[in-house]
């Protein structure tokens, strides 16, 4: 089952903040983020393996929590080439590899 | 590393043809898996192969669409017939490895259904 994304597009300033979230029914082993450029295949950002651990990458961070089967995405002082579509996946709990990704959050980061 | 090789990487066909999509995955990778991506339905999971076997095939939408891996470095997707709604992206990404290791996306096929 897909996990679910929110929101589903997100227009802002550079410099400005946005979270993305992402929840699933299942329960989870990991929570993975991608984004994809225009014309481009997804691109890896981070993996969240069970166990309410948070990451990050530059300004770029997630959290996850696993008793309530979510992860959110954190964006902070926004730049231009942030834009894309941001993708959750997730690995449930039992389904060995099996990554199923959410509809994607369109994040739009304006000059 | 050359990363995920997709070929081609657009087809454009007439309803009715046979379609072959072909992946090869990065060298050392064990488990290969494709996605179709559309606007309607986002990046939906087909079939995976895990030491070149079909471990679940739930996503394959119809009989129309089959897929195999006959060693660890190539694989293929074929539809047939095409209809035009098979139109989408089709993405080949393989994985070393768990869960825990990130998928590596080839460059993807658009496809046309005319």
């Amino acid at each position: 089952q897909q996990p679910v994304q929110s929101p589903q597009a997100v227009i802002l300033r550079e410099g400005e903040d946005a979270v993305i979230n992402c929840s699933s029914s299942k329960a989870l082993y990991s929570v993975h983020w991608y984004r994809q450029k225009h014309g481009e295949a997804p691109v890896f950002l981070m993996i969240l393996l069970k166990g309410g651990e948070q990451k990050g990458h530059e300004k770029i961070s997630a959290s996850f929590n696993e008793k309530k089967q979510q992860s959110s995405l954190y964006l902070t002082a926004s730049q231009l080439s942030y834009s894309g579509t941001y993708f959750c996946g997730t690995v449930s709990s039992g389904s060995a590899r099996q990554l199923t990704f959410g509809s994607g959050t369109q994040l739009t980061v304006l000059p | 590393d050359a990363g995920v090789i997709q070929s081609p990487r657009h087809e454009v066909t007439e309803m009715g043809q046979e379609v072959t999509l072909r992946c090869k995955p990065i060298s050392g990778h064990n488990s290969l898996f494709w996605y179709r991506q559309t606007m309607m339905r986002g990046l939906e999971l087909l079939i995976y192969f895990n030491n070149n076997v079909p471990i679940d095939d739930s996503g394959m939408p119809e009989d129309r669409f089959s897929a195999k891996m006959p060693n660890a470095s190539f694989s293929t997707l074929k539809i047939q017939p095409s209809e035009p709604r098979d139109s989408a992206v089709y993405f080949c990404a393989s994985i070393q490895g768990q869960n825990n290791e990130k998928l590596f996306f080839g460059s993807g096929t658009q496809l046309s259904v005319l």
